[in-house]
């Protein structure tokens, strides 16, 4: 069953802690990529990874930090320099014929 | 990147077609159209994209007028299920390759019986 899988969908973390986010495809797709969600606004993008071992900051990066060793995961980190961590995370990937970023199902963090 | 304006909220009777409106009057010639929807607390959903011709899947059709300035989802029988935010977005290409989602506020379309 293809698809991309984040973990956990509900993620609670006092302030101050660093916090890693799960993001898994087995769509074999190049490209992949974090958004933040802020309630009743648009996605913003975080992070973008083109290729294993090689990432882009997006438009909010400042607080966060990816890695990409596998094509499968890229998992994001919120670290304790990010001034407002909570809120709805979404990971995407797309492939290099299509084009077409699809999205998985969301975590949710609060920073208590 | 180029912006896209939509209505905030939309009603439709669940079995009509609901059309769905999108300004984007600073296209560029070899950007995108893309839709996708979002139902509450899930990941965005892909629904369609296009670039000058119109365009017809198993979900919806995407009418884009002649000048590219605008266009038209259409759900063609609604359902209470289609109840959901309606983002129409401008694909920019990225740097190195790839492509970035700007997406806006959306439509709210909410279906109803």
């Amino acid at each position: 069953d293809g698809g991309i899988t984040q973990s956990p969908k509900y993620l609670f973390r006092k302030e101050g802690q660093n916090v890693t986010l799960s993001c898994e495809q087995n769509l074999n797709h190049d490209a992949m990529y974090w958004y933040r969600q802020d309630p009743g606004q648009g996605l913003r993008l975080i992070y973008y990874s083109q290729i294993v071992n090689d990432f882009q900051k997006g438009d909010i990066a400042e607080g966060y930090s990816v890695s990409r060793e596998k094509k499968e995961s890229f998992p994001l980190t919120v670290t304790s320099a990010q001034k407002n961590p909570t809120a709805f995370y979404l990971c995407a990937s797309s492939d290099r014929v299509r084009d077409t970023q699809y999205f998985g199902p969301g975590t949710r963090l609060t920073v208590l | 990147d180029a912006k896209t304006t939509q209505p905030p909220s939309m009603d439709c009777a669940e079995g009509r077609a609901a059309n769905l409106p999108c300004n984007h009057s600073t296209i560029s010639g070899n950007e995108y159209v893309y839709w996708y929807r979002q139902i509450h607390s899930q990941g965005p959903q892909y629904i369609i994209h296009g670039l000058k011709n119109n365009e017809t899947n198993e979900m919806a059709s995407l009418i884009i007028t002649e000048d590219r300035k605008s266009s038209t989802l259409i759900l063609p029988h609604a359902t209470l299920r289609d109840t959901a935010v309606y983002y129409c977005i401008v694909r920019a290409i990225l740097t190195g390759g790839g492509n970035k989602l700007t997406f806006g506020t959306g439509t709210q379309l909410k279906v109803e019986l």
